[in-house]
């Protein structure tokens, strides 16, 4: 079993819908989480952490995490052209230091 | 502009060579990072390190090796380079303790031919 999984896609959504994109990791006892957006040709950029059960919002990104069920999503409301790129879950698992494990990420295609 | 930076962006180079890619931070962070993202776009942690500890992931070969002249650089120097060192190498940063969000440099795209 992967570390951390990701749906490879592509995940195609309408401009405007709800994207959601899904991550679950192995490692129970890992404490922090993110989402990084990656353009094709470009490095990965941060855009969310969370470390608590329940919600984060930060504008159109809204962060998930379950522990319990060793689940973390992130939510694009009104989804623009602009946000079609490869989203990248990167997971700090216990005892690793300050090393992330990513998933292999997921492609978003949002179409006008 | 406060950044990651590296230096080159493109290296071409024949097997067997050495060559290195510099890295250099000015976020005032005190931990870096090398990753590599290979052609399916994996991304994968290389090294870490602060100054006070390095952690190498067991699966990179002992042919890579981080070199840091101080808090601001990290350097990765590769010896006898192969094909499958063909990738691209990202550099990071972040302020070591629970939040550790990392910043990316723009990456060097390697190719040995």
């Amino acid at each position: 079993q992967k570390e951390v999984e990701q749906n490879s896609g592509p995940l195609s959504v309408p401009e405007g819908a709800i994207a959601s994109l899904n991550c679950t990791y192995s490692d129970r006892v890992s404490q922090s989480f993110f989402w990084y957006r990656q353009y094709s040709g470009k490095s990965p950029e941060l855009i969310m952490s969370i470390y608590s059960n329940g919600d984060k919002e930060d504008g159109r990104f809204t962060a998930q995490l379950n522990k319990a069920s060793q689940y973390v999503s992130l939510l694009i409301r009104d989804s623009q052209p602009s946000d079609s790129a490869t989203y990248l879950c990167a997971v700090n698992p216990y005892n690793a230091g300050n090393m992330l494990t990513f998933g292999g990420g997921t492609r978003l295609m949002v179409k006008p | 502009d406060t950044a990651v930076s590296q230096t080159p962006k493109y290296l071409v180079t024949q097997m067997g060579n050495d060559k290195s890619i510099k890295c250099e931070q000015n976020l005032g962070h005190d931990t870096m990072y090398w990753y590599k993202q290979d052609s399916k776009k994996f991304l994968k942690i290389m090294f870490s390190y602060n100054n006070k500890e390095l952690i190498i992931n067991e699966t990179v070969p002992n042919r890579f090796s981080p070199k840091s002249p101080d808090k601001a650089h990290l350097n990765l120097h590769i010896n006898s380079l192969e094909l499958g060192d063909s990738a691209v190498y990202f550099c990071a940063s972040s302020r070591s303790g629970t939040i550790n969000e990392q910043f990316f440099g723009p990456g060097t795209r390697l190719t040995v031919l």
